[in-house]
């Protein structure tokens, strides 16, 4: 089974600050895992995914994500948020060892960014 | 990036009567589509896959006969909710999957919202 914790429903940060979005991840083999971003009453856009390589992965809009294997995390991050991050991320991951060919979501957590 | 069409973004209907849904990958052949549902301020939860030229596979507690899926063509697949009820009014995402197996990336469409009066 795959599965993706994220244990923050919200997250509140001021405009210019850094911010963090936790993820944690369980899978028997190895994982892909994803961020994607939603705001109100549109599908999911793709942020940044890891497969292998460099823990470190570059993604849209400013956002990075660190993966860490030991930990099972994949946590999400930005050097300074924008009012216009605000909004409703999903972690997501895939254990194509067990052949999973569609993601589990996270929960979601509500990143709030105040000017 | 690849597009994935979803239609209508939002439709209202009367109680007892159907609605169909269309999800259109327009730049990729998808193979494999996968339809979700989201309840307000909540995850996805994954309904059925979708494959084209056989039966969808349905989530454990997902009423096939109430949501009827059909995956036409590579780049059409419909989710019908039949007889619908106020209880089915909710927002559903359709997601298309580029490639083959575990390694192909997924593209969502915009998502439809369904009022049931």
């Amino acid at each position: 089974a795959q599965s993706v914790a994220q244990p923050e429903d919200q997250v509140n940060v001021a405009e210019g600050n850094p911010l963090t979005v936790k993820c944690t991840y369980s899978v028997s083999g190895n994982p892909y895992l994803f961020w994607y971003v939603q705001y109100p009453n549109r599908g999911l856009q793709f942020l940044l995914k890891y497969i292998t390589g460099d823990n470190l992965v570059k993604g849209s809009y400013g956002f990075e994500a660190e993966f860490n294997k030991s930990q099972t995390s994949f946590h999400l991050k930005k050097p300074s948020a924008l009012v216009s991050d605000s909004a409703l991320y999903f972690c997501a991951v895939r254990d194509i060892g067990a052949g999973y060919s569609t993601l589990t979501f996270g929960k979601g957590t509500m990143l709030l960014v105040s000017p | 990036g690849a597009v994935v069409s979803q239609h209508p973004s939002r439709v209202i209907c009367k109680s007892g009567t159907s609605v169909k849904i269309e999800c259109r990958s327009l730049d990729f052949q998808a193979t494999t589509m996968f339809w979700y549902r989201q309840f307000p301020k909540q995850s996805l939860m994954l309904m059925a896959t979708s494959n084209e030229g056989s039966k969808a596979t349905y989530e454990q507690g997902v009423e096939k006969d109430k949501f009827l899926i059909n995956h036409a063509s590579l780049t059409l697949s419909t989710l019908t909710v039949t007889s619908a009820h106020p209880e089915d009014s909710s927002f559903y995402i359709c997601s298309a999957l580029t490639g083959a197996g575990g390694t192909g990336e997924l593209f969502f469409g915009e998502g439809s919202r369904l009022t049931v009066l």
